[in-house]
């Protein structure tokens, strides 16, 4: 069982809405993390907290807003998304970032955009 | 890139049979991580084995790392059919974040 929880399971948006992902862990992680992964691809990664502050952006673009308001939640804000960002969202956590720890995935947020 | 790169990209077997997947990368690693996904669902960590590591096991896994070849090897022993899933290497590259492979997918016939 994942200790990392993300809600909600499955998203369905226009392209005009404005809606946000969840994701929370209760392990003392000190990294979190967003991934994109599109069908039988691998996951790509979006953006690291580490100790509440973005320390990677991998160049999402800005209709992808994430935040950390604490050490156990992340969110990823999502506004006029186009069809193409249909795909599973994975929120994951580690001990640290760059430590070579384990990174311990949610059951991912399936996000549709019509 | 330094993604990892796996073989075969799919694999079917008979239930009972071993499954090989390999793993190849191009730069020094810290360590690598074997992770499973089954269809549409999140991945769960299998393995961690550090650069000064040659083999490690866990249940029917059996993971060898070979750091002058750059690669590294993932067995499932006497497969089930719960094994269908696909399966990731991470690479972590030193002050970097993991890099996953493009994935094997292994189908276990029953």
């Amino acid at each position: 069982d994942t200790e990392v929880t993300q809600t909600p399971k499955h998203l369905v948006m226009g392209m005009t809405n404005k809606k946000s992902l969840k994701c929370e862990q209760h392990m003392g992680h000190r990294a979190m993390y967003w991934y994109k992964q599109k069908a039988k691809k691998p996951p790509e990664l979006m953006f690291v907290y580490s100790y509440e502050k973005l320390s990677i952006n991998e160049s999402v673009p800005s209709r992808f807003s994430p935040e950390c308001p604490n050490s156990s939640l992340l969110n990823l804000h999502l506004h006029a998304l186009q069809p193409e960002d249909s795909a599973l969202y994975l929120c994951a956590s580690s001990q640290a970032q760059f430590s070579g720890n384990t990174i311990y995935f949610g059951e991912g947020s399936w996000l549709t955009v019509v | 890139s330094q993604q990892g790169e796996e073989d075969p990209q799919a694999l079917s077997i008979q239930e009972g049979e071993n499954a090989t997947m390999n793993c190849s990368y191009k730069t020094s690693i810290n360590n690598l991580q074997w992770y499973r996904q089954n269809s549409g669902r999140g991945l769960v960590h299998l393995i961690l084995i550090r650069s000064n590591e040659r083999e490690k096991h866990s249940g029917r896994l059996r993971v060898t790392l070979d750091t002058s070849k750059k690669s590294s090897s993932l067995l499932i022993t006497a497969s089930r059919a719960a094994d269908t899933a696909s399966y990731f290497c991470a690479t972590d590259h030193y002050g970097q974040n993991f890099v996953f492979g493009p994935g094997t997918r292994l189908s276990v016939l029953p």
